[in-house]
């Protein structure tokens, strides 16, 4: 089955500061989504993205489906972008989506 | 707007009890439905899925099972839980032609 890999497990920024969240595809995906998982657990979709990029306010993605990963960019970050953010990835045909193990991300005042 | 509800929210149980676990969607008709699991501190893993009433796939050998009673209900059930059964418990539905994922807010089981 297709293997997520997700880079930095862990990453900790001063409020303010830009970072960069990759994801990696063992295989060929047609369904790709970020996801931002708050102190609560609530999972918040932030980015559905099979192809090209998007943007939403402080956050952008881009998805180059050919060579199988994507980026998540956290740009002037605030203490509220705590907490863990997944990718998640799949094929249509089978339903299913495959989740990587997430980065950790902590924003200090 | 769609939306999705589980419960219930906590829930605290004893070795060997059973489960039952409940997710509704709104708003939609023929979801796919999902059911992860998440350990502490874990990623997600996909434990069950449904493209339709009664159709179930299993992702994971265990202890748990789910069903499809109606379009837009989705139970997870235990008759007897374990110990490694503890963790955070997610369904999650997507269009019948859209593949994104929506979640609903977790259940966080503790068995004791």
């Amino acid at each position: 089955g297709i293997q997520v890999e997700q880079s930095p497990p862990d990453l900790i920024l001063q409020e303010g500061a830009n970072s960069t969240l990759r994801c990696n595809f063992s295989d060929s995906v047609n369904n790709l989504q970020w996801f931002h998982q708050n102190p609560w657990g609530q999972l918040i979709n932030l980015f559905y993205i099979p192809s090209g990029t998007k943007q939403n306010g402080r956050l952008s993605a881009t998805t180059v489906a050919t060579e199988r990963y994507s980026l998540l960019y956290i740009s002037s970050s605030q203490t509220t972008d705590s907490g863990v953010y997944f990718c998640a990835g799949g094929t249509s045909g089978t339903y299913k989506y495959i989740f990587g193990t997430g980065t950790r991300l902590k924003v200090l005042a | 707007s769609q939306t999705i509800h589980q419960w219930p929210a906590t829930l605290v149980q004893p070795v060997g009890s059973p489960l039952s676990l409940e997710c509704t969607v709104e708003g939609t008709s023929n979801p796919n439905l999902y059911w992860y699991r998440q350990a502490a501190g874990r990623g997600l893993q996909l434990l069950f899925y449904s493209v339709g009433i009664g159709q179930i796939s299993s992702e994971v050998p265990q202890n748990l099972s789910a069903s499809r009673p109606q379009d837009r209900q989705f139970i997870l059930s235990s008759k007897k839980l374990l110990l490694s059964d503890s963790g955070f418990y997610l369904c999650a539905w997507s269009g019948e032609h859209t593949g994104e994922l929506f979640f609903g807010e977790g259940s966080r089981l503790t068995v004791l």
